[in-house]
């Protein structure tokens, strides 16, 4: 398996846009986590989903922000209006179902700036 | 919600000088709690991890301590090397009612040759 995959390493766009990112999890992995890192806050969680059902976006910035997960190989996460404080890393990650705790495999990241 | 502290922020050894990193946490019903190293311009992968039915685990130089009453979990790398240095995010889960991990602001290690 090639693991998570975030085919855009670096993403740049213009404050006002909309910007999409993707993640194709681990096949057969049963949750999906949207992160976003930077300097001042770290790791975020922004969104997980469960079984392509989104379980907590309480994360979420703002209204701007918005994921989906049409299907269990796929998820994308949208920022519209962006704005130059979006600028950071995202990360989607993908974990198998437990109930005892398993690990979390991070994609490459999409560093996002917002010019 | 759960709320994950690390400190310090930043940790500078001597090379073959051992390593403690310390996390506390909020939630007394979290029971699984991973260590992520991240190196410069990667993603973080995981360590080593420790479930609240054990106190300690080890793994070759790295060693994790749980301690639940004072909700607190420490890294300890022993025989630090150059290829440690990076940063090392803490992370604690409630697993049996999700799999929402919430992770610390990260450590910073410099090992020095």
């Amino acid at each position: 398996d090639a693991g998570v995959i975030q085919s855009t390493r670096h993403e740049v766009t213009e404050m006002g846009q909309e910007v999409t990112l993707r993640c194709k999890p681990i096949s057969g992995h049963d949750y999906l986590f949207w992160y976003r890192q930077t300097m001042m806050r770290g790791l975020e969680l922004l969104i997980y989903f469960n079984n392509n059902v989104p379980i907590d976006d309480s994360g979420m910035p703002e209204d701007r922000f918005s994921a989906k997960m049409p299907n269990a190989s796929f998820s994308t996460l949208k920022i519209q209006p962006s704005e130059p404080r979006d600028s950071a890393v995202y990360f989607c990650a993908s974990s198998p179902s437990a109930t005892t705790g398993t690990e979390a495999f991070f994609g490459q990241g999409t560093r996002l700036t917002v010019v | 919600g759960e709320n994950v502290e690390q400190h310090p922020s930043t940790l500078s050894v001597q090379e073959g000088d051992s390593a403690v990193i310390k996390c506390t946490y909020s939630d007394s019903a979290s029971n699984y709690f991973p260590w992520y190293k991240q190196e410069l311009g990667k993603r973080p992968q995981l360590i080593i991890d420790i479930r609240s039915n054990v106190g300690e685990k080890k793994d070759q130089r790295i060693a994790v301590t749980l301690n639940k009453t004072a909700k607190h979990f420490s890294l300890h790398i022993t025989e630090t090397q150059p290829e440690d240095s990076a940063v090392y995010f803490c992370a604690a889960s409630n697993a049996g009612a999700n799999s929402k991990l919430t992770f610390g602001k990260g450590i910073t290690l410099s090992v020095r040759p």
